[in-house]
């Protein structure tokens, strides 16, 4: 089983809502990321947690906010977002984050920020 | 700096044609791994292949081939025998020790559109 869940699908928010997008994996992978994509680019990573830790922050604005509560689990919580963080937010994993180690991708959460 | 070069930004064929999405990859590297990534309409992205920079033997799984030439850094994808299935967006992504073993470097993507 290669799954990683994310919900929701959609998230329509505010710019003063706080919410929270979930990502699941049952893999048994110990490396998880958070990517944003826009529309016609490819992914750009946001962050990678390694063994439950935070490993690599790509200067992401704190107005995102990564929490890994255990080894199958990654939330991404937003605040204050503004219009242009509208994007597609995947969540991928991988064995160990290791070198050779092929990511597997959910299907993503289309976020819209009005 | 690594960087993923895919020319082709979209590609159109009809089914039944073969077609090969074209990827060059620059790196300093000696160990390094290449990847190719499917995004249908979805959203998912769907691993297809690794292949590691010791290793350039060309690699075939059922309708879909991989050329691997490390003289010319390229890695290029051959589809044969497309389908209206393989429409979507491809994208080829290195992995090298230098950005981070972690970090995933990738091209631009190749759309293909498949028509009956």
């Amino acid at each position: 089983d290669t799954e990683v869940t994310q919900t929701p699908k959609h998230l329509v928010m505010g710019m003063t809502n706080k919410k929270s997008l979930k990502c699941e994996q049952h893999m048994g992978h110990r490396a998880m990321y958070w990517y944003k994509q826009k529309a016609k680019k490819p992914p750009e990573l946001m962050f990678v947690y390694s063994y439950e830790k935070l490993s690599i922050n790509e200067s992401v604005p704190s107005r995102f906010s990564p929490e890994c509560p255990n080894s199958s689990l990654l939330n991404l919580h937003l605040h204050a977002l503004q219009p242009e963080d509208s994007a597609l937010y995947l969540c991928a994993s991988s064995q160990e984050g290791n070198l050779r180690d092929e990511q597997y991708f959910g299907p993503g959460t289309r976020l819209t920020v009005t | 700096a690594q960087k993923v070069t895919q020319a082709q930004t979209e590609i159109s064929v009809v089914e039944k044609e073969d077609v090969t999405l074209d990827c060059v990859y620059e790196t300093r590297d000696t160990t390094y791994y290449l990847f190719w990534y499917k995004q249908p309409p979805s959203g998912e992205l769907v691993f297809l292949i690794r292949r590691n920079s010791f290793d350039e033997q060309n690699e075939i799984s059922g309708r879909y081939s991989w050329n691997f030439q490390k003289s010319t850094s390229s890695f290029n994808f051959t589809i044969t025998a497309s389908q209206v299935v393989d429409s979507a967006v491809y994208f080829c992504a290195l992995r090298d020790m230098n950005t981070g073993f972690q970090k995933l470097v990738f091209g631009t993507g190749t759309r293909l559109l498949v028509s009956p």
